[in-house]
């Protein structure tokens, strides 16, 4: 059984801090790996995705993979009160077109 | 930019009735999926579809579960004899090829079984 597991929060951060949302799995032949973010009601939306071992960064995200540790991070900069939301941690595995999700984290960026 | 389209956004429903849920996924993309989300769950992976076959499927898509690409176009969910525990929001969502690329998630619908 593949597992995703986020803490599921909630992460309180100050405008204008670092958020750092977290996610392990299980399945070791896990391949690529996905954040996706979900306000309330809505649907996933896509923020980063990221293959290879070490930091890739977009805008103000930066996403973290250590395969070894079976890790991945999403680290949020100069967060703001819209980056409110649920943010997803997907993983699929090798050889197979599905997404594992985790719970998600839901983050709240204090004003 | 391009967006994966869903139809209804809300459909309400009698137990036992079938329903078809509608998806049209962004064009120049050859990979489909539908995933469910139970009020305050996770969302979980039903079935991905490519070359008008399906590739993979959980075990939550059993029977009652169809999917069809019936057009160019539209990518269909059916849903036969719906039960109660049914109700969730239906996402659907495309990627222009499997497993590395990123899956686009249309809005999705809304399924209440009464």
């Amino acid at each position: 059984q593949k597992e995703v597991e986020q803490n599921s929060g909630p992460l309180s951060v100050p405008e204008g801090a670092i958020a750092s949302l977290n996610c392990t799995y299980s399945d070791r032949g896990s391949q690529s790996f996905f954040w996706y973010r979900q306000y309330s009601g809505k649907s996933p939306e896509l923020i980063m995705f990221i293959y290879s071992n070490g930091d890739k960064e977009d805008g103000r995200f930066t996403a973290q993979l250590n395969k070894a540790s079976q890790y991945v991070s999403l680290l949020i900069r100069d967060s703001q009160p819209s980056d409110s939301a649920t943010y997803l941690c997907a993983v699929t595995g090798a050889g197979s077109y599905q997404l594992t999700f985790g719970k998600g984290t839901k983050l709240s960026v204090i004003p | 930019e391009p967006e994966v389209t869903q139809t209804p956004s809300h459909q309400v429903t009698q137990m036992g009735q079938e329903v078809i849920l509608r998806c049209v996924p962004i064009s120049n993309h050859l990979y489909f999926y539908w995933y469910r989300q139970i009020l305050g769950q996770k969302v979980e992976f039903l079935v991905s579809f490519y070359n008008n076959e399906i590739s993979e499927k959980s075990e939550i898509f059993d029977d009652q579960f169809s999917v069809e690409r019936p057009d160019g176009s539209n990518f269909t969910l059916k849903i036969r004899s719906t039960k109660l525990e049914d109700s969730a929001m239906y996402f659907c969502a495309s990627s222009e090829r499997a497993g590395t690329q990123p899956q686009h998630f249309g809005d999705g619908t809304r399924l209440s079984i009464l």
